[in-house]
């Protein structure tokens, strides 16, 4: 099993560009999540999915956008970045929304200038 | 608004002496917490959990202590070894998904 795996590792935008972070895991867990990590706030709730079909809002929402078409895949949207979007961002996946335990992918590290 | 801190935001500790990290929470609908490590360029992985119907919860040189009353968390490691030398995660969570993290404590074990 490759677990959770996250693409890109590093990406560069300008203000204004989308781009989509993409993340995929195989071990057909229900529920998938997305996290920011920034200095001295820990890791903060974005969006999560509890199945294909099912997403809802974390902590912190705004300007971004995911959708959950299959069991595996789960990508993050940013519509139109902005320097406060700059951050370290994790996918993570359980079982199911009853399984606490998350499995994290290695993050992917989002500058935007 | 943080629900769940950590204040110390690094601790060290001579290798095989005890590491005591701490934990904060205010949100009393919190009924499950958990601790994850985690280490450079790596995303973080889970070490350990406790139900709210619990105290104490045990998995090898780790041990979870939960003081509901005081809505504390500590993780204890005995004896700490180098390579516990991460960052660690409290987490807490109730029943609508919705988990939070703290700030984290980088823990450094000297040898």
């Amino acid at each position: 099993n490759a677990g959770v795996t996250q693409t890109p590792k590093f990406q560069v935008l300008k203000t204004g560009q989308s781009m989509t972070l993409q993340c995929a895991q195989d071990m057909n867990h229900e529920y998938m999540s997305w996290y920011r990590q920034d200095p001295g706030m820990g890791l903060r709730l974005i969006h999560y999915s509890v199945g294909a079909g099912i997403t809802d809002q974390g902590e912190v929402p705004n300007g971004y956008n995911v959708s959950r078409s299959t069991t595996e895949d789960f990508p993050l949207r940013l519509l139109s970045a902005a320097p406060s979007q700059t951050s370290v961002y994790f996918c993570a996946s359980s079982y199911s929304r009853l399984s606490y335990e998350q499995y994290f992918g290695p993050g992917t590290r989002l500058t935007v200038t | 608004d943080q629900q769940v801190k950590q204040n110390s935001p690094s601790l060290s500790v001579q290798e095989g002496r005890i590491s005591i990290l701490n934990c904060d929470y205010t949100n009393s609908m919190f009924d499950y917490f958990l601790w994850y490590k985690k280490y450079p360029a790596e995303g973080p992985t889970f070490l350990i959990s406790i139900s709210s119907i619990k105290d104490k919860n045990e998995d090898g040189r780790f041990t979870v202590f939960l003081n509901k009353s005081a809505k504390h968390l500590s993780l204890h490691i005995v004896p700490s070894q180098p390579g516990d030398s991460a960052v660690y995660f409290c987490a807490a969570s109730g029943d609508n998904n919705d988990m939070r993290f703290g700030a984290g404590t980088r823990l450094t074990v000297k040898p």
